[in-house]
């Protein structure tokens, strides 16, 4: 158990919806990632928070945003959802300058 | 920004036997380079790593070789069990330590 636990680990919908993500970090970690996996495109990184500020981009398209709130979780909001965005989406979390602690995903599948 | 390849895509091996997994880097800044096991169903996990001032580090049956000049890194794992089965990431980072990932090795390991 890596300590970030990310939900919900399943989600079905139709194309043009819109789903949100939540993810908690390790107790004490303040930089939150999100990642997104697909079989032809390997892992991707979208963006990072860090203490509740965006600190880097990645290939995180417009139709996607993230925040992360004062209690350090974190949400990954995915909008007009196409077939294409049908992934698993890995949040993680770090201490500063440490390795990444992935959660168990959350399969998204878009209809 | 960084770019890394990694090869072969599956490896299939005999329980017993050695396995190589190979990746290159393209920014000559990266300085940090982890390794990720992904079991089936769970995030990705960093089983070892190794920095850009240090050629080589061996975890008991796990070993990370860098050459900086020819900017490649490699995996070697000896002794391979079934329970070595997994995917496997290779990644790069510098100063932003958010690192860019390899497309994943699928590793076989036939009892």
């Amino acid at each position: 158990d890596s300590g970030v636990t990310q939900t919900p680990k399943h989600l079905i919908t139709a194309t043009g919806q819109r789903v949100t993500l939540r993810c908690s970090p390790r107790s004490g970690d303040l930089s939150v990632y999100w990642y997104q996996q697909s079989l032809d495109q390997g892992l991707q990184f979208l963006i990072q928070y860090y203490n509740g500020e965006e600190r880097a981009k990645g290939n995180i398209l417009e139709r996607f945003s993230a925040q992360q709130f004062p209690d350090l979780h974190s949400e990954l909001n995915l909008s007009s959802l196409e077939l294409g965005d049908s992934a698993l989406y890995f949040c993680a979390s770090s201490p500063p300058a440490g390795e990444l602690f992935f959660g168990e995903g959350s399969r998204l599948t878009v209809l | 920004g960084e770019n890394v390849e990694q090869h072969p895509s599956t490896l299939s091996v005999q329980e017993g036997d050695s396995a190589v997994i190979k990746c290159t880097y393209s920014d000559s800044a990266s300085n940090y380079f982890p390794w990720y096991k992904q079991e089936l169903g769970k995030g990705p996990q960093l089983i070892i790593d190794i920095r850009s001032n240090v050629g080589e580090k061996k975890d008991q049956r796990i070993a990370v070789t860098l050459n900086k000049t020819a900017k490649h890194f490699s995996l070697h794992i000896t002794e391979t069990q079934p329970e070595d089965s997994a995917v496997y990431f290779c990644a790069a980072s510098g100063g932003s330590y958010i690192p860019t990932f390899g497309r994943g090795t699928s590793l076989i390991v036939h009892p």
